[in-house]
């Protein structure tokens, strides 16, 4: 167990829909990522917050936004759903948020857009 | 712009074989950091070793092994004599300590991954 806990873990929805997908980080850490990993593209980075602000953003479309909040949760929201975003979302959390922190991985929400 | 790539898309082997799994970069920087995670069948991804660039030794961590060469800029992981416990998606992955402008930030670059199957 990581200590990084996502919900919900399997989340079924219909194209053109709205899904919030939570993340609270390991306690003490600071930054929050997301990453989508799907058959065609792999694991790829999505966004990084660092204390409630963004700090880096990678290829996340702009249906797709996030926010870390005071209490170091953060939630990846994903709207006009299309089949194409069928994937597996990772949430990971570090202490710092720099290029030399690991990175604990949740252990992910299954998204199923029908 | 970084690059990892995991040439090996599926590995086979039986319980008890020694096994290499290989994971070439690409980087600009010179301080970046390797990772390596496992996923198995459950889905989650776990970390296993972290190494800086500046770190050329190698590591050895029960049946698993680390070789790091930055002249190939190859980072290799071993296990040795494979169990079927061992089955699972294998993933390298490179960050890299600061970007163009001087911040840093963690995004991890993943390659593909290498499907381990462990037959008993």
């Amino acid at each position: 167990d990581s200590g990084v806990t996502q919900t919900p873990k399997h989340l079924i929805t219909a194209t053109g829909q709205r899904v919030t997908l939570r993340c609270s980080p390991r306690s003490g850490d600071l930054s929050v990522y997301w990453y989508q990993q799907s058959l065609d593209q792999g694991l790829q980075f999505l966004i990084q917050y660092y204390n409630g602000e963004e700090r880096a953003k990678g290829n996340i479309l702009e249906r797709f936004s996030a926010q870390q909040f005071p209490d170091l949760h953060s939630e990846l929201n994903l709207s006009s759903l299309e089949l194409g975003d069928s994937a597996l979302y990772f949430c990971a959390s570090s202490v710092a948020g720099g290029g030399t922190d690991t990175q604990y991985f949740g252990p992910g929400t299954r998204l199923t857009v029908l | 712009a970084q690059k990892v790539t995991q040439a090996q898309t599926e590995i086979s082997v039986v319980e008890k074989e020694d096994v290499t799994l290989d994971c070439v970069y690409e980087t600009r920087d010179t301080t970046y950091y390797l990772f390596w995670y496992k996923q198995p069948p459950s889905g989650e991804l776990v970390f296993l070793i972290r190494r800086n660039s500046f770190d050329e030794q190698n590591e050895i961590s029960g049946r698993y092994s680390w070789n790091f060469q930055k002249s190939t800029s190859s980072f290799n992981f071993t296990i040795t004599a494979s169990q079927v416990v061992d089955s699972a998606v294998y993933f390298c992955a490179l960050s890299e300590a600061r970007d163009a402008g001087g911040t840093s930030y963690g995004k991890l670059t993943f390659g593909q991954g290498t499907i381990l199957t462990v037959h008993p």
